[in-house]
């Protein structure tokens, strides 16, 4: 089975604090996703990376930054942390770039910005 | 652009009822369609998908139709248990540019004994 897992389930940070977010999967995906929960909107793409130190911006990337130096880890940033960021974060990971592969997701991650 | 439309929840269901969650698509291109469910407190999973049109996708007795004539995916079962009571997700993933997958925005599925 895939299996893919974030770092932490459940985050609290100040405003302004830089947070890491990792994720980590073990079966040689090439791809690998973050995305943001909220209600009503559904699961919107932050960022994502077709390979090692390649990295492309999804719809909301604003305020983001990812890392991927490592095939098996794809770790996501935020800078300069904001209230406005306060979300569940899922993270997820795809065998190879085709439309009909499906994408695994890790448990994710609900951060509190205070 | 790509986009995915999914009725709004809650949906509220008593055991063993027959349940339909609307979905329909917009898409350039061939895309292949999903329906991912989460569990509380978990992320998401697969359910089922289907890659072309008149395809039936099915899983844990849900099943899907992929209907291209009417761009629709609308995600059925016979008997809904207690069990199932999540949110189901549709979703596209375009045959063109980098094939990311669009998200609707959820339906919460609530099942009563």
């Amino acid at each position: 089975d895939v299996k893919v897992t974030q770092s932490s389930r459940y985050l609290v940070k100040r405003t302004g604090e830089k947070v890491f977010l990792e994720c980590v999967q073990d079966m040689d995906h090439e791809n690998m996703f973050w995305y943001r929960q909220d209600p009503g909107l559904g699961l919107r793409l932050i960022y994502f990376s077709y390979d090692v130190k390649m990295k492309e911006k999804g719809d909301i990337p604003e305020g983001y930054s990812v890392s991927r130096e490592k095939k098996e880890r794809f770790s996501l940033i935020l800078e300069s942390a904001s209230t406005n960021q306060t979300s569940m974060y899922l993270c997820a990971s795809q065998r190879e770039r085709h439309h009909q592969e499906t994408q695994y997701f890790g448990p994710g991650t609900r951060l509190l910005v205070l | 652009g790509d986009s995915v439309t999914q009725m709004e929840g809650p949906v509220t269901l008593s055991e063993e009822a027959f349940l339909t969650i609307n979905c329909t698509y917009t898409a350039t291109g061939y895309p292949s369609l999903f329906w991912y469910v989460q569990y509380p407190g978990e992320g998401l999973q697969l359910l089922l998908k289907a890659t072309k049109a008149d395809d039936k996708g099915s899983n844990k007795g849900f099943e899907a139709t992929y209907r291209k004539e009417t761009t629709s995916f609308h995600l059925e079962k016979g008997s809904v248990q207690v069990s199932d009571s999540a949110v189901y997700f549709c979703a596209l993933s375009d045959g063109t540019g980098f094939q990311k997958l669009v998200f609707g925005t959820g339906t919460r599925l609530l099942v009563s004994p």
